[in-house]
């Protein structure tokens, strides 16, 4: 992997039902994996910043996983609400990449009540 | 009042013409970028800054100048603006990454650009 890569591009949901996505990232000179959560028409928001092999975040309900050595993030979103319709970005930063975040395309989530 | 801040919002210009977004922020971090945003694109990282009068080029800088003068301000200038570069550019801050703080990226709420 070269490049960051967010699947699936968009995805419906039913009110109440839970769903999931996918971020991948090179493993290679890996730091940190950030998570955002980006409304229409609003600032993006991170939800979660993540370092560490193995590591698992919550907000709500909505949580994270990372796995750095297959180059791999999972976002969560447990009961989802028409609240959580957004764009969720995922980028990550590398080591010795002069702060650079490299973000993916973006998974467009629509919760329909 | 939101801690970064955007001006404009929205603006319609004409090839050519010279155009300068501006971005403020209010939370007293160092460290500020410049993002545009394209359909089916990432956010790409056009420049950015670790302190006042520092700046460093990302990885689409040509067609774009910056200046940062004060911790608190950092704008974006199309000296002569094309038409790719019609999109949504994003200014954002943070916080040095390290023990203390996760480095995460604080945005405004982002400029509309439209060259014709």
């Amino acid at each position: 992997i070269l490049n960051v890569e967010q699947s699936p591009q968009s995805l419906h949901v039913q009110e109440g039902d839970s769903t999931n996505f996918t971020c991948s990232f090179p493993s290679s000179n890996f730091y940190a994996l950030h998570w955002y959560r980006w409304e229409t028409a609003k600032s993006p928001e991170a939800l979660f910043v993540m370092t560490l092999n193995g590591d698992e975040k919550k907000k709500g309900r909505i949580s994270a996983t990372l796995n750095t050595k297959e180059g791999y993030s999972y976002l969560y979103i447990k009961g989802s609400q028409p609240e959580d319709s957004a764009t969720y970005l995922c980028a990550s930063k590398a080591l010795f990449g002069n702060e650079k975040l490299t973000f993916g395309t973006g998974t467009r989530l629509t919760i329909i009540p | 009042d939101a801690d970064v801040t955007q001006t404009p919002r929205n603006r319609i210009t004409k090839t050519g013409k010279r155009i300068m977004l501006e971005c403020s922020q209010t939370k007293g971090h160092d460290r500020m970028y410049w993002y545009r945003q394209d359909p089916g694109l990432g956010l790409r990282l056009i420049y950015y800054s670790f302190d006042v009068k520092d700046i460093n080029k990302g990885e689409i800088s040509d067609g774009y100048s910056v200046s940062r003068q004060a911790q608190a301000k950092f704008s974006l200038s199309l000296e002569s603006a094309i038409p790719n570069q019609t999109a949504l550019y994003f200014c954002a801050t943070s916080d040095k990454s390290g023990l203390a703080n996760t480095g995460e990226l604080f945005f405004g709420e982002g400029s509309r650009l439209t060259v014709l």
